[in-house]
């Protein structure tokens, strides 16, 4: 396993269009995140599975982002009607469940809503 | 509520010049800090991390941290930069929803 991977790495989007991303963690990691992270700034904790369980997500998750991961594998984040605002790095990591935990960053998908 | 301060958002320092990047937080409990490295086109990469015992610690490519519970500092440093450590590099607190700093760009000056 060569750790996190995301699919697509880049994607230019028009604005109103619905997009969607997927993150595969790393084999046996049963904890995935997702995470925002835009120009000049530290990235923004969007939201965390366990397994296929959703189990945290953040005010900046506003109604038109949802997330899954149906089989406590592979993940994907679709965002809706999107709009200028949305631009910006989406990063998902993986860590294996215990008190604490390293997250293994993917490489992340760049939107550009255009 | 968590958070992470980086007072620096940008660094320069010579090769081989010393190195100290600061980061305080907040936190209501015993923060579990980490500091990550970012490199242009590349995913973040875990420098060390704290969470207990020795508050001062070691992690990889040379670098260290040291906890300090009174200052609510995690600062990083390194006795010699190497232009390959230009890079931005983030404080993180927190566990499962972690909170990054900032950041702060390094520039390394030949």
């Amino acid at each position: 396993d060569t750790g996190v991977s995301q699919d697509p790495r880049h994607k230019i989007t028009k604005r109103g269009q619905n997009v969607t991303f997927r993150c595969d963690p790393i084999s046996e990691h049963n904890r995935l995140y997702w995470y925002r992270q835009t120009l000049g700034q530290g990235p923004e904790f969007l939201t965390y599975f366990q397994n296929e369980a959703q189990l945290e997500k953040s005010r900046l998750l506003s109604d038109r982002f949802s997330a899954e991961r149906p089989k406590g594998s592979f993940s994907t984040l679709e965002i809706q009607r999107t709009e200028q605002g949305d631009s910006a790095m989406y990063l998902c990591a993986s860590s294996l469940d215990r008190g604490w935990n390293e997250q293994f960053f993917g490489p992340g998908t760049r939107l550009t809503v255009l | 509520a968590q958070s992470v301060t980086q007072p620096d958002i940008h660094i320069t320092v010579s090769e081989g010049a010393s190195l100290e990047l600061r980061c305080n937080y907040s936190y209501g409990a015993t923060p579990y800090l980490f500091w990550y490295v970012q490199s242009p086109g590349q995913g973040l990469q875990l420098l060390l991390k704290y969470f207990s015992g020795d508050t001062l610690v070691q992690g990889i490519k040379g670098f260290e941290a040291e906890f300090k519970r009174s200052q609510s500092s995690f600062n990083l440093r390194k006795p010699s930069v190497h232009w390959s450590d230009a890079a931005e590099y983030f404080c993180a607190v927190g566990n499962n929803d972690m909170r990054f700093g900032a950041g702060t760009r390094l520039t390394v000056k030949p």
